[in-house]
């Protein structure tokens, strides 16, 4: 499968606790984009990166939420002392830039649920 | 001025009925509008997308009216099928040359009845 891929699927943590997602993008995609996608809303825009570069972020993005990509491949998305609020479907996605921006692709997410 | 609105939330069709789906932006800047198609579980599929340079774009049974004056745009699907049953979802972006983020509208849940 060379589609975006996503781990863990599903994720159930205390609160308080911190947790760590995994994305990998597709092999010859440089940018990546997470998003946050809360039951019966379309998916927020969270941050994204084009290689190693984390280019924005979104003020839904506090600073208990951390994301990487080191050697410009897959991406973490780690979320510190998490709160109930932060149960959602984490979305990753990934496109090819050069001179112009393609289509993204989706991972098929991480659930989170915090009790 | 950044939000896309979408609607009906919900939808219900009878197989082989048009399904219709609107959306509408206020920022001027867009310059692409994806429509998105997810199943329970999953995570967005790319359905079909339009440029503001047309005002239609047809694929298979999926069809994108695109009116740039009224900022707005809809997604018709015609000749509904149960398989079709899912949420939809439209967005908009400053792609070609910008971050590509999508910011997307609320979601319709659309169930084609057999």
């Amino acid at each position: 499968d060379t589609g975006v891929s996503q781990d863990p699927r599903h994720k159930i943590t205390k609160r308080g606790q911190n947790v760590t997602f995994r994305c990998d993008p597709i092999s010859e995609h440089n940018r990546l984009y997470w998003y946050r996608q809360t039951l019966g809303q379309g998916p927020e825009f969270l941050t994204y990166f084009q290689n190693e570069a984390q280019l924005e972020k979104s003020r839904l993005l506090s600073d208990r939420f951390s994301a990487e990509r080191p050697k410009g491949s897959f991406s973490t998305l780690e979320i510190q002392r998490t709160e109930q609020g932060d149960s959602a479907m984490y979305l990753c996605a990934s496109s090819l830039f050069r001179t112009v921006n393609t289509e993204a692709f989706f991972g098929q997410g991480t659930r989170l649920t915090v009790v | 001025q950044q939000q896309v609105k979408q609607s009906p939330q919900s939808l219900i069709v009878q197989k082989g009925g048009i399904s219709i789906i609107n959306c509408a932006y206020e920022n001027t800047a867009f310059d692409y509008f994806p429509w998105y198609q997810q199943f329970p579980g999953k995570g967005p599929a790319l359905l079909i997308a339009i440029r503001p340079d047309v005002s239609e774009k047809k694929e298979g049974r999926f069809t994108i009216s695109f009116n740039k004056s009224a900022k707005q745009f809809s997604l018709h699907i015609m000749d509904s099928q149960p398989g079709d049953s899912a949420t939809y979802f439209c967005a908009a972006s400053i792609f070609l040359w910008n971050t590509g983020k999508l910011i997307f509208g609320q979601g319709t849940t659309l169930q084609v009845k057999p």
